[in-house]
């Protein structure tokens, strides 16, 4: 089973639509998580971090789901400009060896006008 | 404030050239990393380094080598090119290992 799991879409939604995506990782001592974004053939950028308790920022909310081991991404109303690839982000912890974060493959996602 | 710098932004090679792909980050972060990203593919970690003077294998370090001699730099090497090194590769850095990672923008690299 791989460490971060996504559906790698793609996720054609209409313009105003919401949108929802979900990541499974593995290792349940995971602290820390983040969506980032990734604009076709450029670097990709930290969307948001996740919170326990759940966090919103703006048009975007994030969740955890600890027992479940999933983080989701909620966006709502979706923009043209929304249209990117969305990549989920763990940091898989365990005995305080793990030195980096592990990458999703990536959720793709086209809004249409 | 530049953040992450990387330079060059595209590069040619023949199969057998070596060449150092430099990255600089000004925002004093311990923590510097080496990915490439294929198409289709996620990123994978090359090397990385947790402070000035260390390096430590990622994923597929294999046919690269780096050095940290100094905190803001991240040198990334290939000794002798292959043509499948040809990727995007993108340095980031963090604070530490469980804070978000800021990327650079990126190298073409194209091996012929």
């Amino acid at each position: 089973r791989k460490e971060v799991e996504q559906d790698p879409g793609p996720f054609n939604v209409p313009e105003g639509a919401t949108v929802a995506f979900n990541c499974t990782y593995s290792n349940s001592a995971s602290q820390s998580f983040f969506w980032y974004r990734q604009d076709c053939r450029k670097e990709p950028k930290l969307l948001m971090s996740v919170y326990s308790s759940g966090n919103e920022d703006g048009r975007f909310t994030a969740q955890l789901n600890r027992a479940s081991q999933y983080i989701s991404l909620l966006i709502r109303d979706s923009k043209l400009s929304d249209s990117a690839t969305y990549l989920c982000v763990v940091n898989p912890v365990s005995s305080g060896s793990a030195r980096q974060l592990t990458f999703g493959s990536g959720t793709q996602l086209t809004v249409l006008p | 404030n530049a953040g992450v710098t990387q330079t060059p932004k595209f590069r040619v090679l023949k199969t057998g050239q070596s060449m150092t792909l430099l990255c600089a980050q000004d925002m004093n972060h311990e923590y510097m990393y080496w990915y490439r990203q294929d198409p289709g593919m996620g990123l994978r970690l090359i090397h990385y380094s947790v402070g000035e003077g260390t390096t430590a294998k990622g994923e597929v370090p294999d046919g690269y080598n780096v050095s940290r001699l100094k905190k803001q730099n991240f040198l990334l090497g290939l000794e002798s090119a292959a043509p499948s090194q040809t990727s995007v590769y993108f340095c980031a850095s963090g604070r530490n290992f469980n804070q978000p990672q800021h990327f650079g923008d990126g190298t073409r690299l194209s091996i012929l």
